[in-house]
């Protein structure tokens, strides 16, 4: 069974940067074609992917977020690791992270819970 | 950046009848070296993650019921529920994973009528 979770600071201030960690199991970052990515979601809107990381260590940014966005893996924790610099308020959502199963295709299944994430001073 | 536009925002459907969610891409999402279109369909329930339904525009992904259907090429693109369930209450998206900077549409919320 594939499972993923995210956990990190429930609320950071304008300008801190933010951690946020998704554990896996039941599958590793180290097999050919496997990615994790990240997705957040304000409040009652829509999805925003921001980043995703390969097996091999190759790194996808959303553009407009590429600045301010680090992706990094450790494979013997199975862990996958995003850090987002300079949070504002507008950055407060829910942040998940999901597998990506297949080489070739960008889809995600499954996905983890989710962590909220409040940016306020 | 791929935009990707659904319609309708909000929808409102019997149970036991048809519902039709469209997603748009700006530009073609079909890769022609395996011609293949490179757009999935998520359900999102309240307070749940994303749950992906649909991939490659037409594939059911593995335990999805078959009154879920999708159809498609190119641009345009149709997600389809073939007898409405109550517990199909629910967010719908569509993603594009033709460029590598995957993008969603708004969504599309469904209810019951």
């Amino acid at each position: 069974q594939i499972t993923l979770k995210e956990s990190g600071p429930t609320l950071v201030k304008p300008t801190q940067t933010l951690t946020l960690t998704c554990t896996f199991s039941g599958f590793s970052l180290s097999t050919s074609g496997v990615g994790v990515g990240w997705v957040r979601q304000p409040p009652g809107k829509a999805l925003e992917w921001l980043a995703l990381i390969y097996w091999n260590d190759d790194k996808r940014y959303r553009p407009s977020l590429k600045s301010r966005l680090t992706i990094t893996k450790d494979t013997s924790k199975n862990q996958v690791v995003l850090t987002m610099t300079n949070m504002d308020p507008v950055d407060t959502a829910t942040y998940y992270c999901a597998l990506r199963p297949i080489a070739g295709n960008n889809w995600f299944d499954p996905w983890g819970q989710g962590t909220l994430v409040t940016v306020s001073s | 950046d791929i935009v990707m536009t659904q319609s309708p925002d909000s929808l409102a459907v019997s149970l036991g009848e048809r519902a039709t969610i469209n997603c748009k891409s700006s530009q073609s999402v079909l890769y022609s070296s395996d011609n293949k279109n490179y757009l999935a369909w998520y359900q999102q329930k309240p307070g749940q993650p994303p749950k992906l339904l649909i991939y490659w525009a037409s594939t059911r992904e593995s335990g999805v019921p078959d009154r879920f259907s999708g159809s498609g090429s190119g641009t345009d693109f149709t997600l389809t529920i073939s007898s409405l369930q109550a517990e199909d209450v629910a967010v719908y998206y569509c993603q594009q994973h033709y460029s590598t900077s995957i993008t969603f549409g708004q969504g599309t919320r469904l209810e019951i009528k």
